[in-house]
């Protein structure tokens, strides 16, 4: 059973606009979250993280936000740019019990010029 | 400081052959995870180590095993290999054990014929 989903597989977005990029969860016990951004043949890089004692976090042009009732997360991106045209993963940890990153399937962002 | 480095990046291996792959974490950190990444299946987590012991296992056939070096190097092996063993294989590097943040290297691309 997934416990970090990512519904989207695919999300095309005009240069300049805002990139909206979900993730929801399953486990009530994860207590901080991440998102990585990922190019071809390359491994995943780490953009930004949230705890869940904040609902927002935000660095630079990426800002997550995290509604602790609904089990939702989100990636903003604003504005996008061609570069950031990747496949992004959330993740999620339960830290109390150290437990290991879990993984959504992840969602290919395409910014058209 | 030196990223993560994995080794080969590229390998190609008849089914029933073993395989060993390395992973050298960032320096200072003492916490290695290994990750299969196969498509449209995400980042699935294979296990964790830490001060050379593992911490956290994924739900992998006693096939794939690993271990860690006291300076925090690691290997993963994957003996009587199978066509549905061809991955990417991604090794990422934190500095506490657990959910924090990790930071990937390229990964190993592994072909099974």
């Amino acid at each position: 059973d997934q416990q970090v989903k990512q519904n989207s597989p695919s999300l095309s977005v005009q240069e300049g606009r805002i990139s909206i990029l979900n993730c929801d969860y399953t486990n009530s016990m994860f207590d901080y979250f991440l998102w990585y951004k990922k190019y071809p043949a390359e491994g995943p890089t780490f953009l930004i993280s949230i705890s869940s004692i904040k609902d927002k976090n935000e660095d630079g042009r990426f800002t997550v936000f995290l509604n602790k009732s609904a089990k939702h997360l989100s990636l903003h991106i604003v504005p996008s740019q061609p570069g950031d045209s990747a496949v992004y993963f959330c993740a999620a940890s339960d830290r109390g019990s150290q437990g290991n990153l879990i993984f959504g399937k992840g969602t290919k962002l395409s910014v058209k010029p | 400081k030196a990223g993560v480095t994995q080794t080969p990046r590229y390998l190609i291996k008849t089914r029933g052959q073993q395989v060993t792959l390395s992973c050298s974490p960032i320096s200072g950190h003492r916490s290695v995870s290994w990750y299969q990444q196969t498509p449209g299946q995400g980042l699935q987590f294979l296990f964790e180590y830490f001060s050379e012991t593992q911490r956290n296992k994924g739900n992998f056939p006693g096939r794939f095993s690993g271990r860690q070096f006291s300076n925090s190097r690691s290997e993963m092996n994957v003996s009587t290999l199978e066509l549905g063993d061809s991955a990417l294989y991604l090794c990422a590097s934190s500095l506490g054990q657990g959910g924090y943040e990790q930071y990937f290297g390229p990964g190993t691309r592994l072909t099974v014929t």
